[in-house]
């Protein structure tokens, strides 16, 4: 079976600086991934996903993640966090057409 | 565009009533899927529609949960009784097409539900 880890539940960083948001999966087959972001009270946004192709994908809203399957991770990043950034994000794999969800990350941007 | 529309949006209810939730879809999407999301934690499928059948059911508690997706159009989940255990959000989404494994899921707001 597939799954994903996201490690650190709480990330916090201040207004302009990087996000980083740790996922590492575990598949057994070559992986679709992928990044959904969830403000408060409501539903689960995509920010962008992997799909075998190029290995740094571009998102929405700035972010980007890079598949490394050496290090079977695929990290999202956004060079400048916003106050707006502030949401949860969950890291997912699809298995047969059905997402295996993280545990997720809490994003805190401070001014 | 409309998303995805869920409602009620919120439901308390005391343990071993009745609830249900509706959903519909974005239009034309032939793939409706229902996910739990308990307290932090991240949402797990209880049941994917591919137009009206239900294609994988494996991880809904069919003792007292019950969906339907009649027309292949809206959905309806169900759950009777209801237990302590059942109080999460409950996520409806949908996708365009049927059995693609990489095509993008659109998620509606949840439907909030606390079982006292």
């Amino acid at each position: 079976a597939q799954s994903v880890t996201q490690l650190g539940s709480h990330v916090s960083v201040s207004e302009g600086a990087l996000v980083l948001l740790r996922c590492n999966y575990s598949s057994s087959v070559p992986p679709y991934l992928f990044w959904y972001v969830q403000y408060p009270n409501q539903g689960l946004q995509l920010l962008l996903k992997y799909t075998s192709a190029a290995t740094l994908v571009k998102g929405i809203n700035g972010f980007e993640a890079e598949f490394k399957k050496s290090e079977t991770s695929f990290h999202l990043t956004k060079p400048s966090a916003h106050m707006r950034d502030a949401a949860e994000y969950f890291c997912a794999v699809s298995e047969t057409h059905k997402l295996i969800f993280g545990t997720g990350t809490r994003l805190q941007v401070f001014p | 565009e409309a998303g995805v529309v869920q409602s009620p949006r919120y439901k308390i209810i005391e343990k071993k009533q009745p609830v249900a939730f509706w959903c519909n879809p974005i239009s034309g999407h032939n793939t409706l899927y229902w996910y739990r999301q308990n307290l932090g934690q991240g949402p797990e499928l209880l049941i994917r529609y591919e137009n009206e059948e239900a294609v994988d059911d494996s991880q809904l508690p069919k003792d007292r949960f019950s969906a339907e997706r009649l027309k292949g159009v809206d959905s309806t989940l169900k759950i009777q009784p209801a237990e302590l255990g059942d109080s999460a959000v409950y996520l409806c989404a949908s996708s365009l097409l049927a059995g693609a494994t990489t095509d993008t899921q659109y998620f509606g707001p949840g439907t909030r539900l606390t079982v006292l």
